[in-house]
């Protein structure tokens, strides 16, 4: 069965520096997203994309925050200068159409230091 | 804007015996509603779906779901839990047009005793 890919599995990194999260959706799939959980809390929504634009974002996807589909296959999910909050398991998802379920890779755990 | 409650955090149940996870959500209209479970250190596997049509829903793993409109409730059930679905359980509630984004519960942990 067709799977999301992320990676890396686990990235360490020190406050103030910038991190790019990597995600290969399912390859028919057209809407893509990421959430996050910070450790012990609730799944929350970041960002939806969608024909090459972001089509919603939360209030937690700040300027910090950019995603991009650089090319016909992966998906990523940049943090310009992280803080210690964005410790968390970030999570890719992505659908083949409006309605239908999201399917999720098995995250990156970001800690930052 | 669409919410999801679930409102026990962790139940254990012993081998063999059944299971019902409770979810109730809060939206306008009847909601995509969707349950997905996840193993430790691993991602968030969807169970089962409902989107329309008949109320019981059948998924994964022998898991089965049944929405009721009157009591904004989807809950989770399995007849005879085994030790493998030990796990964190997610209620997660999409709305139908507009918002694309899932709203997740906190989520049931499973803890399944011999």
């Amino acid at each position: 069965e067709p799977e999301v890919t992320q990676t890396p599995s686990h990235q360490v990194t020190q406050m103030g520096q910038e991190v790019i999260l990597r995600c290969v959706p399912i390859s028919n799939h057209l809407y893509f997203y990421w959430y996050r959980q910070i450790l012990g809390q609730k799944v929350e929504f970041l960002v939806s994309f969608y024909n090459n634009e972001i089509s919603e974002k939360s209030e937690i996807f700040d300027d910090q925050f950019s995603v991009e589909r650089p090319d016909g296959s992966n998906f990523t999910l940049k943090i310009r200068s992280t803080k210690l909050e964005d410790s968390a398991m970030y999570f890719c998802a992505s659908s083949g159409s409006r309605g239908q379920p999201q399917h999720f890779g098995d995250g990156t755990r970001l800690s930052i230091l | 804007a669409q919410s999801v409650t679930q409102p026990d955090i962790h139940i254990t149940v012993s081998e063999g015996a059944s299971l019902e996870l409770r979810c109730n959500y809060s939206y306008g209209a009847t909601p995509y509603l969707f349950w997905y479970v996840q193993s430790p250190g691993q991602g968030l596997q969807l169970l089962l779906k409902y989107f329309s049509g008949d109320t019981l829903v059948q998924g994964i793993k022998g898991f089965e779901a049944e929405f009721k409109r009157s009591q904004s409730s989807f809950n989770l059930r399995k007849p005879s839990v085994h030790w493998s679905d030990a796990a964190e359980y997610f209620c997660a509630v999409g709305a139908r047009g507009g918002s694309e984004k899932l709203v997740f519960g906190k989520g049931t942990k499973l803890t399944v005793n011999p």
